[in-house]
Order: structure tokens, then sequence, then C-alpha cells
């Protein structure tokens, strides 16, 4: 089991706001980082840090945390963000191992 | 421009050992903070770390997976190789090699995963 929990699905309608969030004790001591995934794809960094975006991530895309919850938030959702959501961090063992949450299923309306 | 791409075999059978090698461009392992590392998700399922090789040689395992799971470098070759043992057709899925970002858990990276399917 992950020791970073999300929730398995959310949807928005297109244009609107969304927020997918990850829980885990670890985040209340390192950020998270986010990734996009699409079908037959690789997972794509979009979020990392406090709030941080690779280059040719839109801002739409943003990071935010507060105790042990990390969320990413997708402002103006468009028909291209449909895609799993992970999120990853260290774990809360101090080892720096790493790991991943279950994943978000994000289908855009 | 940095690159990373998975190699080795599709198929393995049962309680075969698994090798797998990740070459990589643009970048050394022989700089400080840098590293590499393994990442699988069976089809249809969620992403799952494995193990990861830094610059000095240090290795960080999964907890759940360490006793199977050996990471090594070859820095000449830019190359990292990931063996797994007693394979089971649990461990089917796609494996990724990733880097790592310096000073974060993030993998900024990724190779473009290689599919291998564990039966008899």
């Amino acid at each position: 089991s992950s020791e970073l929990t999300q929730d398995p699905a959310v949807s928005v309608a297109l244009g609107q706001t969304v927020r997918i969030t990850c829980q885990g004790d670890s985040l209340r001591s390192y950020y998270a980082s986010w990734y996009q995934q699409k079908p037959g794809q690789a997972p794509v960094l979009v979020i990392y840090g406090k709030n941080n975006r690779p280059s040719g991530i839109p801002d739409r895309f943003s990071g935010s945390s507060s105790g042990n919850t990390a969320s990413l938030t997708i402002t103006g959702a468009q028909a291209e963000d449909e895609a799993d959501y992970y999120c990853n961090s260290r774990d809360s063992s101090g080892n720096l191992y790493v790991v991943f949450g279950g994943g978000t299923k994000l289908t855009v309306l | 421009q940095i690159t990373l791409k998975e190699s080795g075999p599709t198929l393995v059978k049962p309680t075969q050992t698994l090798t797998l090698t990740c070459t990589f461009s643009g970048f050394s392992l022989s700089t400080s903070g840098v590293g590499v590392g393994w990442i699988r998700q069976p089809p249809g399922k969620a992403l799952e770390w494995l193990a990861l090789i830094y610059w000095d040689d240090d290795k960080r395992y999964s907890p759940s997976l360490k006793s199977r799971l050996t990471i090594t470098k070859d820095t000449s070759k830019n190359q990292v190789v990931l063996t797994m043992t007693n394979m089971d057709p649990v461990d089917t899925a796609t494996y990724y090699c990733a880097r790592p970002m310096i000073g974060f858990a993030a993998f900024d990276i990724w190779g473009q995963g290689t599919m291998v399917t564990v039966s008899s």
C-alpha cells in the first residue's frame, strides 16, 4: 500500500478549476512532486518543490501544501489535461526512500 | 539534450532473474548530486518506485522489494543496471528509468519505458 493517498478519480468541467490532493505523513516534512501521465506515455513532471513548474508546463498548473496534504491545482482545465496524475515524495522513515501515490484519474467534461 | 532509454527482455519466466539496462546521455553519473532511479507500473495500476543510485554509489531500494533488487552503475558507459531476482507474474509491468532532480524526490526526465511480461 502507498504511503501517499490520492482520490482515485476527479472530474472537472472544461475551463473550470480542479484540485487534486495527496495525503501522507511525509508531506509534513517533504514537498510533493506531481506527474501527468497520458495513456501509453511515460509520466511528465508538472510540479516540484514548493510550487515550481519545469520548462514547458503551462502556468495553469500550480502546487500547494498544508500540513499532511499537498494539492495540484489546474486553473482553467483544458481537454488535453485529461490524464492520470500521480504525486510522489520521500517516505516518512527518514531513509530517503521514494514513494508514489496511487494516482488520480482526471476527467475533463 | 538529456535522454534515458531502458533495454532488456520483454519476456521472462517465473523464478528467473530480470536484468534491465538504462542507457542515458546528456548528463554524467560522476557529477555530484546526480542519480538515476527505476520505477515500474503494472498494467492499469499505479507507479511504484524500485531503486535509486547516486553519483557516490549510494543506493536506495524499495523496502518491500529490497531483497530482490540490485542496482549498479557504469559511469564510463553512462549506464545503470537493475536486476530483480525470482520474477513472478505480478512483476509484469512497464519499467522506467528516470533522473531525479538534485535535492528533490522529483524525477524530471523519464525514459520511454520497457514492458516486461512474466509468464511461463
